[in-house]
């Protein structure tokens, strides 16, 4: 079993949608939690991250952690056309270097 | 502001050929990372280093060397490429190892526009 899941996509979802992404989780000691944005032919970016359990939200952007049942999520609101990329959940522990992706979903909003 | 700059963007090789794909980054950062990119794998975490001087293996070493003689600059040699590491590559920069810094943003990864290498 793979560390971190993420439901591979593609996703496709016309322009104003709500779109959740998720991720599930196995190691009990990610403690901060992170969502990148990755457009085609690009490095990823930070978008959003999170620390233990508990929501955060910005702008269109909501990260939802729920720690008891090893799962995150990312929620876009009135999904825009320049959302399409692709999104990767990472996680890491307290301490150390390494971060851990999950593999990425492709999201492409339609106009 | 170049931020991480990663050359070349695109390599095809022959199996058994050896290469180095360089990193660049401008912002002063101690730590400095490469990753692969494999479809349905994620990112995976080849070496790293926290300084001048210093590397470390990480998560999928092997066919991999790195060095870091200049704090600026990451290389990732290949010496005898093999077709299991046709990937992307992506070089990452970051000031600190802390997660806890990810809040001033220091912890933040900065990434690279990547390497396509193609081993036939």
């Amino acid at each position: 079993q793979k560390e971190v899941e993420q439901d591979p996509g593609p996703l496709s979802v016309p322009e104003g949608a709500i779109v959740s992404l998720n991720c599930t989780y196995s190691n009990s000691a990610f403690q901060y939690f992170m969502w990148y944005r990755q457009y085609s032919r690009k490095g990823p970016e930070l978008l959003m991250y999170t620390y233990s359990s508990g929501n955060k939200e910005d702008g269109r952007f909501t990260a939802q952690v729920d720690k008891s049942s090893k799962y995150i999520s990312l929620f876009i609101r009135d999904s825009q056309p320049s959302d399409s990329a692709t999104y990767l959940c990472a996680m890491s522990k307290n301490y150390g270097q390494n971060f851990v992706f999950g593999p990425g979903t492709r999201l492409s909003v339609l106009p | 502001n170049a931020g991480v700059t990663q050359t070349p963007k695109f390599r095809v090789l022959k199996t058994g050929q050896s290469m180095t794909l360089l990193c660049a980054q401008d912002m002063n950062h101690e730590y400095m990372y490469w990753y692969r990119q494999d479809p349905g794998m994620g990112l995976r975490l080849i070496h790293y280093s926290v300084g001048e001087g210093t590397t470390a293996k990480g998560e999928v070493p092997d066919g991999y060397n790195v060095s870091r003689l200049k704090k600026q600059n990451f290389l990732l040699g290949l010496e005898s490429a093999a077709p299991s590491q046709t990937s992307v590559y992506f070089c990452a920069s970051s000031y600190s190892s802390n997660p806890r810094d990810l809040e001033s943003g220091a912890n933040v990864l900065t990434f690279g526009a990547g390497s396509r290498l193609t081993v036939l």
